[in-house]
């Protein structure tokens, strides 16, 4: 079946620094979400990307998914406090009907 | 409005208990999901409604039973659970029908605690 690995598991950052995850998928995929949940709360959807190379941002944040669609990637500038928080990427396969997520990417950032 | 309510907010019952979860989208979606979410992991299918019909089962075992009244409403009816089962319980509604490439936009979920 359908699988996406999400790397790292785990980042910590000092305020100020980059961040960057990265998903990766075993078959092309028909789009890619991105999600974000902070402690003790539900995800919360970021974007979505569709089309091959395609990069979209979001103030500080930028999503790109790969020319073959088959990887993702978010990278956050300068990070703050307020973007510590689980990012879970989720990509829907061509006849898929459901999400398959990556196991996320738990931020850390120390002011 | 890109809300999706679900009640209560936490539950704790016992083995032989039965309740019911419930979630609600006034968006209009068409498509209406079940996750099931333990800590510090990604969210799991559980079922999906598309127009109000099940389409969906992940081989849930039958002491979780879903209902979809209308389709605004979606529940989830617990019985006999294990504490294994308990965990973060998210409700989920897209535009369109099972399949399509939609958005999912999840409720805050139900923190589900079995003793």
């Amino acid at each position: 079946g359908q699988q996406v690995m999400q790397i790292p598991q785990y980042q910590h950052v000092q305020e100020g620094e980059d961040f960057t995850t990265y998903c990766n998928s075993s078959t092309t995929l028909s789009n890619i979400q991105w999600y974000k949940q902070r402690p003790g709360g539900h995800p919360v959807f970021l974007i979505q990307l569709v089309k091959s190379g395609e990069v979209k941002k979001q103030k500080r944040l930028t999503f790109q998914f790969g020319e073959a669609k088959k990887n993702s990637s978010l990278h956050i500038t300068a990070t703050q406090t307020t973007d510590v928080g689980t990012y879970f990427c989720a990509g829907l396969g061509g006849g898929n009907y459901k999400l398959t997520f990556g196991k996320g990417t738990l931020l850390t950032v120390n002011p | 409005d890109t809300e999706v309510t679900q009640t209560p907010k936490h539950l704790v019952m016992g083995m032989t208990n039965k309740k019911s979860l419930k979630c609600e989208q006034h968006m209009g979606h068409r498509a209406m999901y079940w996750y099931k979410q333990k800590a510090k992991k990604p969210p799991e299918l559980m079922f999906v409604y598309s127009y109000e019909k099940l389409s969906i089962n992940e081989s849930v075992p039958s002491r979780f039973s879903p209902e979809c009244p209308n389709s605004s409403l979606l529940n989830l009816h617990l019985h006999a659970l294990q504490p294994e089962d308990s965990a973060l319980y998210l409700c989920a509604s897209a535009q369109g029908w099972v399949g399509a490439q939609e958005t999912q936009y999840f409720g805050p979920g139900t923190r589900l605690l079995v003793l």
